[in-house]
């Protein structure tokens, strides 16, 4: 079965500090990996996804993620954080190889930004 | 990109009621729904899949007969919670995959129930 562990459910940093949320997954197919971010009472926003293309994924609000098959891992960073970006973060596996199948999350992290 | 919404965003209800709550994908058809459930500070937990024109499937520990999912089309799917207690008190979320590509799956803005 397919699962995600993301590593620290709080992670704090300064405003302009670098970001690093830490994804690490367990899958028995090809992974398809998804970041999330989800502000208080609002539903999911897709950040950035992995589809087996490049390793590097780019996503929206300088996010980016880089897939290493090696570590099983799927890092979230941004170099430089905003105070817009405090918001909870889930990372996300497809639960199976059929594009059919639902999302596996993660535990979240509660990104704070201190200014 | 596509979309999905959900109605209602919030309600609130009294413990032994029953509250619909309706998903649709507005701009792709979807054979496929997916519902999950967020407590308060806690991750997302699929509760079922929603299948157009056959059963839902249900995950284990999600009790069929009080949360009652209808797909009457390729575009809407329903979750009924019956006789709601303040337990089910939760955020709920659907999804669903759209074909082409890489099926990414795309979130309703979620409904927010509390059961008094």
């Amino acid at each position: 079965a397919q699962s995600v562990t993301q590593l620290g459910s709080h992670v704090s940093v300064s405003e302009g500090a670098l970001v690093l949320l830490r994804c690490n997954y367990s899958s028995s197919v090809p992974p398809y990996l998804f970041w999330y971010v989800q502000y208080p009472n609002q539903g999911l926003q897709l950040l950035l996804k992995y589809t087996s293309a490049a390793t590097l994924v780019k996503g929206i609000n300088g996010f980016e993620a880089e897939f290493k098959k090696s570590e099983t891992s799927f890092h979230l960073t941004k170099p430089s954080a905003h105070m817009s970006d405090a918001a909870e973060y889930f990372c996300a596996v497809r639960g199976g190889l059929s594009g059919n199948t639902p999302l596996v999350f993660g535990k979240g992290t509660r990104l704070s930004v201190i200014a | 990109g596509a979309v999905v919404s959900q109605h209602p965003s919030w309600v609130i209800c009294k413990s032994g009621t029953s509250v619909k709550i309706e998903c649709r994908s507005l701009d792709f058809q979807a054979t496929t729904m997916f519902w999950y459930r967020q407590f308060p500070k806690q991750s997302l937990m699929l509760m079922a899949t929603s299948n157009e024109g056959s059963k839902a499937t249900y995950e284990q520990g999600v009790e069929k007969d009080k949360f009652l999912i209808n797909h009457a089309s390729l575009t809407l799917s329903t979750l009924t919670v019956t006789s709601a207690h303040p337990e089910d008190s939760s955020f709920y979320i659907c999804s669903a995959p759209r074909a082409g590509g890489h099926y990414e799956q795309y979130f309703g803005p979620g409904t927010r129930l509390t059961v008094t």
